[in-house]
């Protein structure tokens, strides 16, 4: 069956250290991969999208990273803020269709 | 990038009633809207596609008799939850796809909480 995990469904850090956050997936090739923010009772938010060819993107503080062989992104914040305390979502598009399937997501946790 | 907005954002109804969750995108027109459900603290499914001028595309699982989709203009997609009942209760939020071909950022409302009593 088709999988999109992310392994730690909670993760606290202290302030100013970097945040890292994976997203596995099984039984998809996906063309695209993208990460949200979700503050509580919030839509989420756009953050990056990282395409099967490329290998790293970044973006301010954040960095994602794509292995389409290990089937793996990882999602990097640096010199982490208490405001970056929230839930983060990472989402397939299969298809390139735009129809996002979206991982368990990680709650992200700055400790001033 | 696009502002999308819903309403309402938070509706309390009695089982057995229907609800009608508006999502509007304000400055781009979408010939394509998406329909996620999220109960607490769960991820986003994905329910429909939701298609101006013809009908929705439901994913596996989603009672299309159930959640009626609407998408009558390029600005607006209404969902009704028919027949509404406690399990529905959830977190609905639209979404409306950037101006490319694929696998574009995606702009999400801010999410209607509906609780059946």
């Amino acid at each position: 069956s088709q999988k999109i995990e992310q392994n730690s469904e909670a993760l606290n850090i202290q302030e100013g250290k970097t945040a890292t956050l994976t997203c596995n997936y099984t039984n998809y090739s996906p063309a695209y991969l993208q990460w949200y923010r979700q503050d509580p009772g919030r839509g989420p938010v756009f953050l990056l999208l990282i395409r099967e060819n490329e290998k790293e993107k970044r973006k301010e503080r954040l960095k994602v990273t794509f292995d389409t062989t290990l089937k793996q992104s990882l999602f990097h914040i640096t010199a982490s803020q208490p405001a970056d305390s929230a839930t983060y979502l990472c989402a397939l598009d299969p298809h390139g269709a735009n129809n996002l399937f979206f991982g368990t997501g990680t709650r992200l946790t700055v400790i001033p | 990038g696009a502002v999308v907005s819903q309403h309402p954002s938070w509706v309390i109804c009695k089982s057995g009633t229907s609800v009608k969750i508006e999502c509007r995108s304000l400055d781009f027109q979408a010939t394509t809207m998406f329909w996620y459900r999220q109960f607490p603290k769960q991820s986003l499914m994905l329910m429909a596609t939701s298609n101006e001028g013809s009908k929705a595309t439901y994913e596996q699982g989603v009672e299309k008799d159930k959640f009626l989709i609407n998408h009558a203009s390029l600005t607006l997609s209404t969902l009704t939850v028919t027949s509404a009942h406690p399990e529905d209760s959830s977190f609905y939020i639209c979404s409306v796809p950037g101006a490319g071909q694929g696998g574009d950022e995606q702009f999400f409302g801010p999410g209607t909480r509906l609780t059946v009593l």
